[in-house]
């Protein structure tokens, strides 16, 4: 029983299409996350969700789309993929917001923009 | 800016002795300073935590101390074994009035441990 997953786990496009990854947790916590880790590992916060509602925007270009339909749900659309969205991308959640909570990761999604 | 350093980038040890991975961060008001392993191609799991109101916590080979005056917190593994082997990260929470919950992560150690 999965806790966090995401789909797809693999994710190869070509630059300007528009793509969607999709997350979903079934540990009833309240808050998730989208993060973005590339090519030299780093790990770097885009979004954050608090029971549907958007609590983290990171600089994230316009083009990336947050969606949280339900608080077990948050999804990821890209417009106009670009070279430089190539990374693996992770979901995680979390108990609550507040920043004293573990925040469990999804398997990620490995995006390859060619 | 919010900022969390991470030394070393790499670190190469023996199977049996320790290891030590140090992390900086600029925001006193974090409380909150998780550890996460990374194996390869796998996903970031916590393997410990400490929060600010600790100095130390132990859980069996593995240590984490924190100097908030210094602002600095570390990790400590003992007889490391080759499945040590992995990316550790650690990171410090955003606190003060805007505690969002969010976490700034240092740049990641990659440990390996040889038989």
């Amino acid at each position: 029983d999965t806790a966090v997953s995401q789909t797809p786990k693999y994710l190869v496009t070509q630059m300007g299409n528009d793509k969607s990854i999709k997350c979903e947790q079934n540990l009833g916590h309240d808050t998730m996350y989208w993060y973005k880790q590339d090519s030299k590992k780093f790990l770097k916060i885009m979004f954050s969700y608090n029971n549907k509602e958007l609590i983290i925007n990171e600089t994230v270009p316009n083009r990336f789309s947050p969606k949280s339909p339900d608080k077990a749900h948050l999804n990821l659309h890209i417009n106009s993929l670009e070279l430089g969205d190539s990374a693996v991308y992770f979901c995680a959640s979390s108990r609550q917001w507040g920043g004293q909570y573990e925040q469990y990761f999804g398997p990620g999604t490995r995006l390859t923009v060619t | 800016g919010e900022n969390v350093e991470q030394h070393p980038s790499t670190l190469s040890v023996q199977e049996g002795d320790s290891a030590v991975i140090k992390c900086t961060y600029s925001d006193s008001a974090s409380n909150y300073f998780p550890w996460y392993k990374q194996e390869l191609g796998k996903r970031p799991q916590l393997i410990i935590d400490i929060r600010s109101n600790v100095g130390e916590k132990k859980d069996q080979r593995i240590a984490v101390t924190l100097n908030k005056t210094a602002k600095h917190f570390s990790l400590h593994i003992t007889e490391t074994q080759p499945e040590d082997s992995a990316v550790y990260f650690c990171a410090a929470s955003i606190g003060g009035s805007s505690n969002t919950g969010k976490l700034i992560f240092g740049q990641g150690t990659t440990l390996q441990v040889k038989p």
